[in-house]
């Protein structure tokens, strides 16, 4: 089974709301990372936040951390239409003697004009 | 420039055809991926590579041979395609298998 889970799997918001994305995993994790990937576009790295941090900002984007229960959540604020996407996350995971990125299945993102 | 760019976009074959996707990177990252996104956008991983070396080899079937030239190429072979082939095949590169990673816009292969 996958590492990490996002939840919803759809979420459709009006332009200026803001938009919540969540993601469980199983084991323990180094790190988590979010990426965004446009319809027919190629993954785009959102944000990384380590194991020790417990809430990390970029621009419009907020993401926390609980590690105690093997989740994480994306929130963006004051979305936009441009910010209609599907939205992953991922998580590093020991396979073997080697570690490996493993990602959900992903939120799709509509935002509404 | 573009930083990873694997070509081609698309590629319509028959079943049981044998085909090529490339990939190359300009970052100087010295790890590199494949990754197999299927039409439930679920994205795995198939081969990992650090420095020309294959890392990761996940559970792939052999008529998928990667092949890495130097640390700024990975290209991937695919002998016999068979329909259950037909994805998205993502190459993407890192600096280390823990930091961000950098996606190519994929190739979409259809095999009918």
């Amino acid at each position: 089974s996958q590492q990490g889970e996002e939840d919803p799997q759809a979420l459709s918001i009006q332009e200026g709301e803001n938009a919540t994305m969540n993601c469980s995993y199983k084991t323990s994790i180094n790190n988590l990372q979010w990426y965004r990937q446009n319809s027919g576009r190629g993954l785009v790295h959102l944000i990384l936040i380590r194991s020790n941090e417990r809430e990390k900002h970029s621009g419009r984007l907020r993401v926390t951390l609980d590690t105690s229960k093997k989740s994480s959540s994306l929130l963006i604020t004051a979305s936009r239409a441009a910010d209609t996407a599907s939205y992953f996350c991922a998580t590093d995971v020991r396979g073997g003697s080697n570690y490996k990125l493993t990602f959900g299945k992903g939120t799709l993102l509509t935002v509404n004009p | 420039d573009t930083a990873v760019s694997q070509t081609p976009k698309y590629l319509v074959t028959q079943m049981g055809n044998d085909k090529s996707i490339k990939c190359e990177q300009n970052l100087g990252h010295d790890t590199m991926y494949w990754y197999k996104q299927d039409s439930k956008k679920f994205l795995k991983i198939m081969f990992s590579y650090n420095n020309k070396e294959l890392i990761i080899n996940e559970t792939v079937p052999n008529r998928f041979s990667p092949k890495s030239p130097d640390k700024a190429h990975l290209n991937l072979h695919i002998n016999s395609l068979e329909l259950g082939d037909s994805a998205v095949y993502f190459c993407a590169s890192s600096q280390d298998w823990s930091e961000k990673l950098f996606f190519g816009s994929g190739t979409q292969l259809s095999v009918l």
